[in-house]
């Protein structure tokens, strides 16, 4: 266990339908991110979230919306999602995003499959 | 923009023998790497940061190497057993800010 616990672990969902990915983390850390993954390709970045602020959107489509209402909580609200959009969604925290050597830590993930 | 490559082909080790895994980065170089592991079905899991000013690092079997003039880091892993099976990431800040960019992985695979 890494701290970091993410829920649902498996999603399927239709292209109208609108659902929600939680993250939690039990670490203490100031700052959180989303992350998605595909098959054989980097981690993509999507959001950072530190001290409860956003301070990164990656160029995510708005069908992606965050919410983070406190340090240890993080949100992914999905809504109209295309089949491209299908792939693993990783949350991860670290102490800050200042130091220059800080750690991310991952929860186990939210396979997504967008029908 | 700073690239990350690393072997997208498995690789076959024999249980026992070094496992050696390359990371190789295009542009400037960054103040420090670090490496993951991640297992199907989990999220990476953090193993080694090593930073501009250090050749190597070491944690048990594994040892890390940072060449800044090569643009390249490598991972070893000695005596490698098949629970060393997994997929390794590197990752580096970006130039802007401390914000992480990935590999691909390279998918290591120990055979008893």
């Amino acid at each position: 266990e890494t701290g970091v616990t993410q829920t649902p672990r498996h999603l399927v969902m239709g292209m109208t339908n609108k659902k929600s990915l939680k993250c939690e983390q039990h670490l203490g850390h100031n700052a959180m991110y989303w992350y998605k993954q595909s098959a054989k390709k980097p981690l993509e970045l999507m959001f950072v979230y530190n001290f409860k602020e956003q301070t990164e959107n990656n160029s995510v489509p708005s069908r992606f919306s965050p919410e983070c209402p406190n340090s240890s909580h993080l949100f992914l609200h999905l809504h109209t999602l295309q089949p491209e959009d299908s792939a693993l969604y990783l949350c991860a925290s670290s102490p800050s995003t200042s130091g220059e050597s800080d750690t991310q830590y991952f929860g186990p993930g939210t396979r997504l499959t967008v029908l | 923009s700073q690239k990350i490559e690393q072997n997208s082909e498995a690789l076959n080790i024999q249980e026992g023998k070094t496992a050696t895994l390359t990371c190789n980065y295009t542009n400037y170089s960054p103040a420090y790497l670090q490496w993951y592991r991640q297992d199907p079905g989990r999220g990476p899991v953090f193993l080694l940061l090593i930073r501009e000013n250090e050749k190597e690092k070491r944690k048990e079997r594994l040892k890390v190497t940072f060449d800044t003039t090569l643009k390249q880091s490598l991972f070893h892993i000695t005596a490698s057993q098949p629970a060393d099976s997994a997929t390794y990431l590197c990752a580096l800040p970006r130039d802007s800010n401390y914000q992480l960019i990935w590999g691909a992985g390279t998918k290591l695979i120990i055979k008893p």
